[in-house]
């Protein structure tokens, strides 16, 4: 039973246009969410994190979504770069409850020059 | 400022023998996890120190799998004895719990366990 969920393995993106990656979540107990990024033979990377107290955060080419009531929320990258080629995961916790975060799947991006 | 170190990166044991991984995190972490990811999935959660206690460890499968941080810094994460469905990547990671992101964990680069 997964709790977090990327139902997209893969996708694919031209060099220049949007990138957007989807994450649903069950769990209505989840108030903090992370996104991280991870290039082959490396740990994951810390990318852009959001609190269920917002629904949008921004961080240069990239901003998270985020839709409380849907349980969804969604990574844009604009515009895309061929370096941003990686496999893009959410992870979901709750903030007052420790630092333990449920990890989705992932989804590979990428990005066509 | 030094990353998560983990050793060995690579690691191939026959089945039955033991095996172990360690971890040194960032300087003032107090926080440490380990997780273990399966091929084409996300890092699950084994065990989570604050300092030296393990705070939760419900994930471990402690026939097999022991974890300490003495000193509440550096961790070893042992299995004993291995069995082929515990080949992955086993993770560790570090937080601060402090600053803008206060859950922001830093990953070392893990360690690839093969057993045949």
């Amino acid at each position: 039973d997964q709790q977090v969920k990327q139902n997209s393995p893969s996708l694919s993106v031209q060099e220049g246009r949007i990138s957007i990656l989807n994450c649903d979540y069950t769990n209505s107990m989840f108030d903090y969410f992370l996104w991280y990024k991870k290039y082959p033979a490396e740990g994951p990377t810390f990318l852009i994190s959001i609190s269920s107290i917002k629904d949008k955060n921004e961080d240069g080419r990239f901003t998270v979504f985020l839709n409380k009531s849907a349980k969804h929320l969604s990574l844009h990258i604009v515009p895309s770069q061929p370096g941003d080629s990686a496999v893009y995961f959410c992870a979901a916790g709750i903030d007052n409850y420790g630092q333990n975060f449920v990890f989705g799947p992932g989804t590979r991006l990428s990005v066509l020059p | 400022e030094a990353g998560v170190v983990q050793s060995p990166r690579y690691k191939i044991i026959e089945k039955k023998q033991p095996v172990a991984f360690w971890c040194n995190p960032i300087s003032g972490h107090n926080t440490l996890y380990w997780y273990l990811q399966n091929l084409g999935q996300g890092p699950e959660l084994l065990i989570r120190y604050e300092n030296e206690e393990a705070v939760d460890d419900s994930q471990l499968p402690k026939d097999r799998f022991s974890a300490e941080r003495l000193k509440g810094v550096d961790s070893t994460l042992k299995i004993q004895p291995a069995e082929l469905g515990d080949s992955a990547v086993y993770l560790c990671a570090s937080s601060s719990g402090a600053g803008g992101s206060p859950h922001e964990q830093y990953f070392g680069p893990g360690t690839r366990l093969t057993v045949t």
